[in-house]
């Protein structure tokens, strides 16, 4: 019973490339949910997303940043012209329902150089 | 707004010693209590949590944590800590009516030395 899959686990972005990162929600688990996790910080909340629809996106920056779940496939964060600011580890977790508790991945650790 | 606070950013203990992490919370509205530990380079797993019921909630490794709503805290506590214990504990709180939009804490340290 595989939990939550990421990908890649490591990625290293030069500042102004776009940066892609993958979740695989548990199988069964419909709901998703990104976090982001900066250096000597807990995680924040970014946005929960279901099949095709983006629920709260309340916790994204403005600019740059886009999430979707699309009917077919994992759950993809997407990051514009990555600035160093942007690294971080970023942790996607799933549920059944879109209630608590959250399985989470192992994140995805980005830095940008 | 809600908001959640540990008050240690950094706990060393011996090993066979009891220890305590703190964590309070601000809520206007009831919620749902957890604690999740992060060993290096993992992702967060579930040690226990508090959605209702019994206030004093256990894990299965010996860990255990107490709800208490007029101190609005839900500490968490291990009689006898092992090597293997050593991690990284995250409080977090979340609203009832708002489903897996958890509010984290800072992160607690749990240094255990032999």
């Amino acid at each position: 019973n595989a939990g939550v899959m990421q990908n890649p686990r490591h990625l290293v972005r030069r500042r102004g490339q776009e940066a892609r990162l993958r979740c695989s929600p548990m199988k069964g688990h419909s709901h998703v949910y990104w976090y982001r996790q900066l250096p000597e910080e807990g995680l924040k909340f970014m946005v929960y997303l279901q099949k095709e629809n983006i629920i709260d996106e309340s916790g994204m920056p403005k600019e740059r940043f886009s999430a979707e779940f699309p009917k077919e496939g994992p759950s993809i964060l997407r990051i514009q012209q990555v600035v160093r600011g942007d690294s971080a580890a970023y942790f996607c977790a799933s549920s059944p329902l879109g209630e608590s508790p959250l399985h989470f991945g192992n994140g995805t650790r980005l830095t940008v150089t | 707004a809600q908001s959640v606070t540990q008050l240690d950013s950094q706990v060393p203990v011996f090993e066979e010693a009891p220890v305590e992490l703190r964590c309070n919370y601000s809520s206007s509205v009831s919620v749902y209590l957890f604690w999740y530990v992060q060993y290096p380079n993992q992702g967060l797993q579930l040690l226990l949590k508090y959605l209702s019921g019994s206030t004093l909630v256990e894990s299965i490794n010996g860990f255990e944590a107490e709800f208490n709503k007029s101190q609005t805290s839900f500490h968490l506590r291990k009689p006898s800590v092992h090597i293997s214990d050593t991690a990284e504990y995250f409080c977090a709180v979340s609203e009832r009516n708002q489903g897996g939009k958890l509010i984290f804490g800072q992160g607690t340290e749990l240094s255990v030395k032999p």
